[in-house]
């Protein structure tokens, strides 16, 4: 059973579209994270929910908007796809408290066309 | 403003050799320190950590050293093995929530 799952593993679009990204983990764990890897690899966080609840917010713009529905999931919602939208948008998840792993899903490449 | 640097892109390795890896960082507020794998087409998976009141810890063949005053740590592999090849991130973090604050990466290559 995948612990991290993310849907889709790719997504090509059209600048200007909206789309979203899900994930759903299966550990039981409290906080869930959405990351960024750039086309230097620079792998970044963008967003943290513990308990449904938005505690990291980075200099993200506010086309980017995650939806905790359930402790379980995190979704990523991007409106109006710009080009350097094109990354691989990772989640993970952790039980939350400082020390504890952090388990990535697999990635979700996005290419903006 | 790149708060933790891994500067070798890539390393190369032969089988049973050592492998160490090297990271630096910035802010001297971060106390918590990792290592992770990454396989092409997957997601990171965790491989070690340290906090900062120890300056080595170990787990197998892996080892991680911390030396706090030169705000610099490393990742050991002895022996190193061909399913070792991967890229490894460094990552950091500080304060009450687990923000990772990533390296960008070495590209470890072990040949037979």
């Amino acid at each position: 059973d995948t612990a991290v799952s993310q849907t889709p593993k790719y997504l090509v679009t059209q600048m200007g579209n909206d789309k979203s990204i899900k994930c759903e983990q299966n550990l039981g764990h409290d906080t869930m994270y959405w990351y960024k890897q750039d086309s230097k690899k620079f792998l970044k966080i963008m967003f943290s929910y513990n308990n449904k609840e938005l505690i990291i917010n980075e200099t993200v713009p506010n086309r980017f908007s995650p939806k905790s529905p359930d402790k379980a999931h995190l979704n990523l919602h991007i409106n109006s796809l710009e080009l350097g939208d094109s990354a691989v948008y990772f989640c993970a998840s952790s039980q939350g408290s400082r020390t504890d792993t952090q388990y990535f899903g697999p990635g979700t490449r996005l290419t903006v066309l | 403003d790149q708060q933790v640097k891994q500067n070798s892109p890539s390393l190369s390795v032969q089988e049973g050799r050592i492998s160490i890896l090297n990271c630096d960082y910035t802010n001297s507020m971060f106390d918590y320190f990792l290592w992770y794998k990454k396989y092409p087409a997957e997601g990171p998976t965790f491989l070690i950590s340290i906090s900062s009141i120890k300056d080595k810890n170990e787990d197998g063949r892996f080892t991680v050293f911390l030396n706090k005053s030169a705000k610099h740590l490393s990742l050991h592999i002895v022996p190193s093995q061909p399913g070792d090849s991967a890229v490894y991130f460094c990552a950091a973090s500080s304060g009450g929530f687990q923000k990772l604050v990533f390296g960008t990466g070495t590209r470890l290559l072990v040949s037979p």
